[in-house]
Parts: structure tokens; C-alpha cells; sequence
């Protein structure tokens, strides 16, 4: 059962960037990390999926140790539109217990 | 291209009712993945489908159940509301496996069982 952990909130300022750890202690050996952004009244919007080291595409980029652990979803330069809730989701194909989690409620400061 | 769609937006039933909510996924998608969401448990997975197969399924009662038809698009049910069952059901199509690549959501189902 891949639990994940992820800080309830934080807080940011415009320009900033902005790291978000999750932590995935009981990661299995062909689970892959993925992250989403949820804004109030929609569904979840795809950031950034990835297996192992790093992976960076035009909005983000996502770090995951050697040991896989944890992962850390980076935003650079954000602005006052990033603010939403981002998901930390752990599994494979096959794993019927996929847990999002409660999310991260990321706010953006002027 | 047009988005996944989810039919109806807003629902109200009574307790003990039984629901019926549809998904059409992208075109060309084959998986479908249906969430729950609520304020206190948050994104809950329900189950997925795959070319008219269940191929996962969360910890969820019996009463949900679902079902995909020969051209993608699925539909969840749930019979003898809760008032628990209050909340917004999404649905998400991929490609392939929903936990490999990324997932479309839909705008949701916002259902409230009185």
C-alpha cells in the first residue's frame, strides 16, 4: 500500500519557487510518482509524472531520490494562478489501493 | 479535441435512491478511472476500466458499481444512497493504464443526497 504524505498547506510569494515534498515510504519497485493540480470546482490537471532522478517539462519539475522514498515536485517563478491543491499519486498498473492523498493547498502571496 | 464530458453536472437524490452517472472519455482513450471527492477523505479512487473490463477497483461498498461500453464511455452507479455518498465524482480517461502517463479529468458530478 503506497501511502503518501504531503504538508496540509503553504505559502508562497509571486516569483518564488516553490518546492513540495511527498513522502512514499512503502514505494513499490515499478510504482511511478505522479503529481496533479486541482483549482476549486474542477477536476485534477495532469503536472508531471516520473520513475526515478529527475524529470523536468514547461511547468514543473519533479525530483525523486535515489531511494525513492520521497519525491519533490518544484515550481519555479510562480504566480498568483498556481495556487490550488497538488496531489502526490504513487502506483501501477494493478494496484487496486491508489491513494491521492489529501493534497498540498498551495497559496500564493502578491 | 474535446475534453473528457460527465453527465449530469449536479444531482440531488434522496436516501435510499439509486444513481446513475455517465462519462465519456477522450476520443481514442481506452481507460477509464472514476474518483470520489469529498471535503473530508478527499480524491478517493473507485475503480478503472479498460476496453470493457474492470481492471482495478478501490476499497469501496458494492453499491458502486460501473461499467464501460464497446465505444469508451462509462457509466458509474450507485444504488441505496447514503447521505455519505454526498460528493463530487470525477472521471478521468488516459490512454492506457491510468497510473502510467497522464490522466484527463472531466469537470465532475456533484452529487448531494438528502
Amino acid at each position: 500500500l503506497a501511502k503518501t504524505t504531503q504538508p496540509i498547506s503553504m505559502d508562497s510569494y509571486e516569483g518564488q519557487e516553490v518546492n513540495i515534498t511527498c513522502s512514499h515510504n512503502n514505494i513499490a519497485t515499478n510504482d511511478y510518482i505522479t503529481w496533479y493540480q486541482q483549482f476549486p470546482s474542477q477536476g485534477p490537471r495532469f503536472i508531471i509524472q516520473g520513475y526515478k532522478t529527475k524529470v523536468t517539462n514547461e511547468v514543473a519539475s519533479l525530483f525523486i531520490p535515489a531511494d525513492r522514498k520521497s519525491s519533490t515536485l518544484s515550481l519555479p517563478r510562480v504566480s498568483l494562478s498556481d495556487t490550488a491543491v497538488y496531489y502526490c499519486l504513487v502506483g501501477d498498473v494493478g494496484d487496486d489501493k491508489i491513494i491521492f492523498g489529501k493534497g498540498t493547498r498551495l497559496h500564493i502571496l502578491p | 479535441k474535446a475534453g473528457v464530458t460527465q453527465t449530469p453536472r449536479y444531482l440531488i437524490k434522496t436516501r435510499g435512491q439509486q444513481v446513475t452517472l455517465s462519462c465519456s472519455p477522450i476520443s481514442g482513450h481506452r481507460s477509464v478511472s472514476w474518483y470520489q471527492q469529498t471535503p473530508g477523505q478527499g480524491l478517493q479512487f473507485l475503480f478503472e476500466y479498460f476496453s470493457e473490463t474492470q481492471r482495478n477497483k478501490g476499497n469501496f461498498p458494492g453499491r458502486f458499481s460501473g461499467r464501460q461500453f464497446s465505444n469508451s464511455r462509462s457509466e458509474m452507479n450507485v444504488s441505496t444512497l447514503e447521505l455519505g455518498d454526498s460528493a463530487l465524482y470525477l472521471c478521468a480517461s488516459s490512454l492506457g493504464a491510468y497510473v502510467r502517463g497522464e490522466q484527463f479529468f472531466g469537470p465532475g458530478t456533484r452529487l448531494t443526497v438528502l
